[in-house]
């Protein structure tokens, strides 16, 4: 079965700063998805930013990007030019590429941002 | 505009009572989706449904029901059978079973007391 761990349970940045979340998973596949979603406060789940393991480029999206390394399992969301509103829970997620409906989500990391 | 809504936001109950939560959609998808949060936990899937009149186990399946007569509707109840069923519960869909992306709702919180 695959996991997903999330080794920081809390981050903090300061607004403008440009900060780090990791991830790892384990999984014996070699196709498969990972995601960030972000959690605020209201609790909404959004989709920040995906990537697709077959893709060797590293995803991006706006202030996000992401570090994938297919071979060491790890895949890191940077957020640079951090602002107030990306205070959040922030949870990776995997899904295998074919015959699972699942995600698998990490215990995500609270990522705080200061003024 | 198109979304995922569950209602009500807030939801108490006494313990022994079932309790049935909406979840509707308008974005025209097959698949939906039932995840349970706990405080320090990530999500863990309770039911999924690929197509109307269909739906399977999730991880954590136990003391919960579904049903899905209609593609817009994927309504959850906990049962008195579920031994810690306080928790944040959301609801997801996606375009079809196989599509990597879920969208997610604005979630239930449930209190059993």
């Amino acid at each position: 079965a695959q996991t997903v761990t999330q080794s920081q349970p809390e981050m903090s940045v300061q607004e403008a700063e440009t900060v780090t979340l990791s991830c790892t998973y384990d999984t014996s596949e070699s196709d498969y998805y990972l995601f960030w979603y972000k959690q605020p406060p209201s609790r909404q789940m959004i989709l920040v930013i995906r990537q697709e393991a077959y893709k060797q480029q590293n995803a991006t999206e706006n202030r996000f990007s992401v570090n994938f390394q297919k071979a060491a399992k790890s895949f890191s969301l940077k957020i640079s030019d951090s602002q107030l509103g990306d205070a959040a829970m922030y949870f990776c997620a995997y899904r295998s590429a074919g015959g699972s409906e699942k995600l698998v989500f990490g215990k995500g990391t609270k990522l705080t941002v200061n003024p | 505009d198109g979304g995922i809504t569950q209602s009500p936001k807030y939801l108490f109950r006494k313990e022994g009572q079932n309790v049935t939560l909406s979840c509707e959609q308008n974005l025209n998808h097959d698949a939906m989706y039932w995840y349970r949060q706990d405080p320090g936990q990530g999500l863990r899937l309770i039911y999924y449904s690929q197509i109307v009149n269909d739906f399977q186990k999730g991880d954590i399946a136990e003391g919960y029901s579904v049903s899905r007569e209609k593609k817009e509707s994927f309504p959850l109840t906990v049962t008195s059978a579920q031994k810690n069923p306080t928790a944040f519960y959301l609801c997801a869909s996606s375009p079809t079973w196989s599509s990597y992306e879920q969208y997610f709702g604005p979630g239930t919180r449930l209190t059993v007391t």
